[in-house]
């Protein structure tokens, strides 16, 4: 599986726009990029997944490079909601229904007032 | 999106006591389902994926004895930490994956935290 890596920390102005990187440079063909947070003693939220093209949704927007060794995730107007930690991750292949995510240590947002 | 819910969400108990944490997928059916143990300031690390009617597969290092993982339907697996101990004290969560899924997100339980005394 491919490995990710992100910042260990970011800050963000609440109202302003987050941009939080990953690189995957090992990322193979058929793996997509798959974007959750963890708020402070909670379970992993979903928040985003891409294969090639840029998606949007309700939370955020993922911007994948062309060349698909790196990816953003944008949180438009960041609230003090949003403070928690960010995990960029690379899920394998579709063989069967086991799937395992490789979590890395994440991106710690805090978004400051 | 699906709902997945653990319980309890917390639990404390004495050193030698068993702890059996349920991990429910609401409105979805999970054939498998995963369970990860988090250390504080740590990443989620799995201990072990479970499937339904079918023995859980366990990840390196983590005891099939100490952790028995029950899948008996496709909306319900079960953890039971066995004989726990102070160090089995950690933050554990379950995802759900639902059947049919093809690119679909896991769906992950509120988490359930552990503390042994």
């Amino acid at each position: 599986d491919a490995k990710t890596t992100q910042p260990p920390s970011m800050d963000c102005a609440e109202g302003r726009a987050a941009n939080l990187p990953c690189n995957h440079s090992t990322i193979s063909g058929n793996e997509y990029v798959y974007w959750y947070r963890q708020i402070h003693s909670q379970g992993p939220q979903y928040i985003i997944h891409g294969l090639k093209n840029n998606e949007t949704n309700e939370m955020a927007s993922l911007i994948i490079t062309e060349d698909r060794k790196s990816s953003t995730l944008i949180l438009p107007h960041a609230t003090l909601r949003d403070t928690a930690v960010y995990y960029c991750i690379v899920r394998t292949g579709n063989a069967g229904n086991n799937r395992k995510l490789i979590w890395g240590l994440g991106t710690s947002l805090a978004v400051n007032p | 999106g699906a709902v997945v819910s653990q319980h309890p969400s917390w639990v404390i108990c004495k050193s030698g006591t068993s702890v059996k944490i349920e991990c429910r997928s609401l409105d979805f059916q999970a054939t498998t389902m995963f369970w990860y143990r988090q250390f504080p300031k740590q990443s989620l690390m799995l201990m072990a994926t479970s499937n339904e009617g079918s023995k859980a597969t366990y990840e390196q290092g983590v005891e099939k004895d100490k952790f028995l993982i029950n899948h008996a339907s496709l909306t319900l697996s079960t953890l039971t930490v066995t004989s726990a101990h102070p160090e089995d004290s950690s933050f554990y969560i379950c995802s759900a994956q639902g059947a049919g899924t093809n690119t679909g997100e896991l769906f992950f339980g509120e988490g359930s935290r552990l503390t042994v005394l």
